[in-house]
């Protein structure tokens, strides 16, 4: 079964510091990978994702994300965080699914915050 | 843009009644999913469904059932609720087949508590 991991429960940096939000992926055959984030109170929103191609993906409000495949890594970067980018943030990949579709699998979750 | 609207934000319910989350999308969207989402755990999957009147079972599909009658509308049913089953519920969509790698789109949440 496909899986990932995102082994920080919580990342703190300082605004306008570099940040990143760390996923490893276990899957048979081709991943695809997803990064979402979660505003307090809402639903999860799309960042970007990586299908193939280059291995660094950007995305919405400035995150980009770098796939390495050598180490199964799909880690979220941002070059000068805000204090506006605090939230909790999903990695997730698709699984294989008959019939067609895109069934996902989620990590835990990394709750990112950002200081003055 | 989509829009994934889910009926309640928040719902009080006692043990043992029977439970029903509604799920509206306006993007003619053939995939529907719900998912639980619990500290720690982060999403799990309920059900999906790829088109109207059909549905598979997630992850975690015990205590829940699903209806999906018209294909703008994914209706999830507790169908005797117990206290473990509350949690935030998260409803989403997305296109389905040669866009299978489409980002699926979320609803805002239903915060469940089962008392």
């Amino acid at each position: 079964a496909q899986s990932v991991a995102q082994p920080e429960d919580q990342v703190n940096v300082a605004e306008g510091n570099p940040l990143t939000v760390k996923c490893t992926y276990s899957v048979s055959g081709n991943p695809y990978l997803f990064w979402y984030v979660q505003y307090p109170n809402r639903g999860l929103q799309f960042l970007l994702k990586y299908i193939t191609g280059d291995n660094l993906v950007k995305g919405s409000y400035g995150f980009e994300a770098e796939f390495n495949k050598s180490q199964t890594s799909f880690h979220l970067k941002k070059p000068s965080a805000l204090v506006s980018d605090s939230a909790l943030y999903f990695c997730a990949v698709r699984d294989k699914l008959t019939g067609g579709g895109n069934k996902l699998t989620f990590g835990t979750g990394t709750q990112l915050k950002v200081e003055l | 843009d989509v829009k994934v609207t889910q009926s309640s934000r928040y719902l009080v319910k006692r043990t043992g009644e029977k439970v029903f989350l509604e799920c509206v999308q306006d993007m003619d969207h053939e995939n529907m999913f719900w998912y639980r989402q619990d500290p720690g755990l982060g999403l799990r999957l309920i059900y999906f469904s790829y088109d109207v009147k059909m549905k598979e079972k997630g992850d975690i599909p015990e205590g829940y059932s699903v209806s999906r009658e018209k294909k703008e509308r994914f209706s999830l049913i507790l169908e005797s609720a117990s206290t473990n089953q509350t949690s935030m519920y998260l409803c989403a969509s997305s296109l389905r087949g040669a866009y299978s790698n489409q980002p699926q789109h979320f609803g805002d949440g239903t915060r469940l508590s089962i008392l």
